[in-house]
């Protein structure tokens, strides 16, 4: 079963837009939630990430929004940009052994001019 | 990339062959993983190591087994690949309580 379920799959916004992709997760052993970007013929990069004790965190034009109650959280990029043009990852990290990350589908986002 | 290089980048291998990724990594992590990456898929964890020769199996571990006898080198192991083995592998390093740094990528296609 898909414990992180991610959208949108796709998604066109103008420059200077707001794009938003949203998450929601299962398990409540999630501990820690971090957002790849992904460009292409590279590998994921951490963006940002938030821990659940946190209702926002913001870096730059990116801002995480974490509702622990609801078990979601999204991703919003400010007056994006055509360098944002990527694939965009949420994911969420098991306080189990080693760490590991449980991942979103991915969004691909374009930004146009 | 964090110290981390795979190898090889690209292959391509007949349905029936044993085939051999490799991760080294120089960032002395603990922990280590594979995941593959398919379209509307994401990426998924095939096999972790959380130290030397301790690993254990992921969500789609059929069909892999790994090997970890340094702590900078973590080998996936397809023994008789099959199409839908075809993929973009990720490794990736760990510490606890710290974000996960990816490699590359190997882009495998089974014919």
């Amino acid at each position: 079963q898909q414990q992180v379920k991610q959208s949108p799959q796709s998604l066109i916004v103008q420059k200077g837009g707001i794009s938003i992709i949203n998450c929601a997760y299962e398990n409540t052993a999630f501990d820690y939630f971090p957002w790849y970007q992904q460009f292409p013929g590279k590998g994921p990069a951490l963006l940002i990430a938030i821990r659940p004790d946190v209702s926002e965190k913001k870096e730059g034009r990116f801002t995480i929004s974490f509702n622990k109650s609801a078990k979601q959280f999204s991703l919003h990029i400010m007056d994006s940009q055509p360098g944002d043009s990527a694939t965009y990852f949420c994911a969420a990290r098991d306080t189990g052994t080693a760490s590991k990350l449980t991942f979103g589908t991915g969004t691909r986002l374009q930004v146009t001019l | 990339d964090a110290g981390i290089t795979q190898s090889p980048r690209h292959k391509v291998t007949e349905t029936g062959t044993p085939v051999t990724l490799r991760c080294h990594q120089t960032e002395n992590h603990r922990y280590m993983y594979w995941y593959r990456q398919d379209p509307g898929h994401g990426l998924r964890l095939i096999h972790y190591s959380y130290g030397v020769k301790d690993t254990d199996k992921g969500e789609v571990s059929d069909g892999y087994s790994v090997s970890r006898s340094k702590t900078e080198d973590f080998l996936l192991t397809l023994e008789s690949a099959t199409s839908s083995q075809t993929s973009v592998y990720f490794c990736a390093i760990g510490r606890p309580n710290t974000e996960a740094f990816f490699g590359q990528g190997t882009r495998l296609t089974v014919v």
